[in-house]
């Protein structure tokens, strides 16, 4: 069964706090894609990679930056954390588009990360 | 640029009617559309996909997509909606498969 996975489901952090979002699969894939979810907003990209140490911005990419060493995992990074941080943080990835196919996401169960 | 209108934040049906989730999309190329499902506490999993070909597409549970170019639509239905189908659904468009565009959702509720 294909999977991936988050490091926390919840998560609870100070203001000001650096703090790590860790996503892994285990599907070889070679996109991989940060998303934050709010309710009326539906899903926003922070940040997406299409290979390792590759990255591109999202909509909304300001107070976050990512890492992506190992083809598998795929971290988030808040270097300061705001308040207005506070939400749920989804991770994704997919297979490469190759000629005209293109693949879906599979998604992760999500941190909910508030900020206090 | 890319995007997706949800049209309905809250869908409400009787258990046994017909589920329609309304999606329209905009895009300047040919779009590949996906449908979601989120169920409580949980990340998102496909219902089905449109990429080429067939322009009616079936999915897991029952669900089935029509899409039409001509109303650049990629609704959602389902012939007879089953308590378990209380989620929430998400469209999604890409013409590239690295940026994908979602709707804001909408919240199925499924009346006994």
């Amino acid at each position: 069964d294909v999977k991936v996975t988050q490091s926390s489901r919840y998560l609870v952090k100070r203001t000001g706090e650096k703090v790590f979002l860790e996503c892994v699969q285990d599907m070889d894939h070679e996109n991989m894609f940060w998303y934050r979810q709010d309710p009326g907003l539906g899903l926003r990209l922070i940040y997406f990679s299409y290979d390792v140490k590759m990255k591109e911005k999202g909509d909304i990419p300001e107070g976050y930056s990512v890492s992506r060493e190992k083809k598998e995992r795929f971290s988030l990074i808040l270097e300061s954390a705001s308040t207005n941080q506070t939400s749920m943080y989804l991770c994704a990835s997919s297979s490469l588009r190759q000629g005209g196919e293109v693949y879906e996401q599979y998604f992760g169960p999500g941190t909910r990360l508030t900020v206090t | 640029a890319q995007s997706v209108t949800q049209l309905g934040s809250h869908v409400s049906v009787s258990e046994g009617a017909l589920v329609l989730l309304r999606c329209n999309y905009s895009s300047s190329v040919p779009p590949y559309l996906f449908w979601y499902v989120q169920y409580p506490n949980q990340g998102l999993q496909l219902l089905l996909k449109y990429t080429t070909g067939a322009t009616l597409v079936k999915g897991i549970n029952g669900f089935e997509a029509e899409f039409k170019k001509s109303e650049t639509s990629f609704h959602l239905t389902k012939p007879s909606a089953h308590m378990s189908d209380a989620a929430e659904y998400f469209c999604a468009v890409t013409n590239t498969g690295n940026q994908f565009y979602f709707g804001t959702g909408t919240s199925l509720t499924v009346i006994p």
